[in-house]
C-alpha cells in the first residue's frame, strides 16, 4: 500500500516572500501521479498543481511549482511571492497509475499561514 | 458549468440513527468519490463509482454504504452511526475516473454525531 507524509504540521511565510512545503511518499510502483491539493476555510478541495511521474520535469503553475525527486520519493510545492489568499491547509496526494480508478492517498495536511 | 454539489451541508444527528448523503457531480463525470475527513484519521477514501458499479472500496465498515443513479448522482449511506463517525464528508468527481482525470471536490457534507 502506499503512504503519504508531509512532517510539517504548520508551516508561515511572510506576504510576499517564498516557502516549500515537503511531501515524502512510499510506493513500489513506477508509473503515478502526484497532486498538491489546497483547503482553504471553506472546507472546498481546490487542485493546485499534478505531477506525472514519467515527467522528470517539474510541473510549474504560475506561483506554484514542484521539485519532485523520483529516487528519493519527495515531493515539494514551492508558493513564490505568497499571498494572503494562499493561507490554507496543502494536501500531498498520491494516485496510481497502475490499479483502476481515480483512489486518492492523502498526507496529514500542512496549515500555511501568510502573514501580512 | 456548475460544480460539485453536496446535500444537506451540514446535518447533526444521534447514536444509532442512519444517514444519507447526496453528491452530484459536474455534469458529464461519471466517476464519484468519496472521502471521510476527521482530525484524527486525516482523509480517507471511502468508495468509488463509476457508471453505477462501486470501483474501489477503502477500508471502513459495512455501516457505510454507496451507490450511484443513472443521471451519476451518488449517494452513501451510513447505519447505526457512532460517534466517530463525526466527519466532513467530501465527494469528488471525474470525467471517468482514469489516473489522468482531474478530480473536482464538492464543498463536503458536515456531519456531527451526538
Amino acid at each position: 500500500a502506499q503512504t503519504v507524509t508531509q512532517s510539517q504540521p504548520e508551516m508561515s511565510v511572510q506576504e510576499a516572500e517564498t516557502v516549500t512545503l515537503s511531501c515524502t511518499y512510499d510506493t513500489s510502483e513506477s508509473d503515478y501521479y502526484l497532486f498538491w491539493y489546497k483547503q482553504p476555510p471553506s472546507r472546498q478541495m481546490i487542485l493546485v498543481i499534478r505531477q506525472e511521474a514519467y515527467k522528470q520535469q517539474n510541473a510549474t503553475e504560475n506561483r506554484f511549482s514542484v521539485n519532485f525527486q523520483k529516487a528519493a520519493k519527495s515531493f515539494s510545492l514551492k508558493i513564490s511571492d505568497s499571498q494572503l489568499g494562499d493561507a490554507a491547509m496543502y494536501f500531498c496526494a498520491y494516485r496510481s497509475v497502475e490499479t483502476s480508478g481515480s483512489r486518492l492517498t492523502f498526507g496529514e495536511g500542512t496549515q500555511l499561514t501568510v502573514n501580512p | 458549468k456548475a460544480g460539485v454539489t453536496q446535500t444537506p451541508r451540514y446535518l447533526i444527528k444521534t447514536r444509532g440513527q442512519q444517514v444519507t448523503l447526496s453528491c452530484s457531480p459536474i455534469s458529464g463525470h461519471r466517476s464519484v468519490s468519496w472521502y471521510q475527513q476527521t482530525p484524527g484519521q486525516g482523509l480517507q477514501f471511502l468508495f468509488e463509482y463509476f457508471s453505477e458499479t462501486q470501483r474501489n472500496k477503502g477500508n471502513f465498515p459495512g455501516r457505510f454504504s454507496g451507490r450511484q443513479f443513472s443521471n451519476s448522482r451518488s449517494e452513501m449511506n451510513v447505519s447505526t452511526l457512532e460517534l466517530g463517525d463525526s466527519a466532513l464528508y467530501l465527494c469528488a468527481s471525474s470525467f471517468k475516473g482514469s489516473s489522468t482525470d482531474t478530480q473536482y471536490f464538492g464543498p463536503g457534507t458536515r456531519l456531527t454525531v451526538l
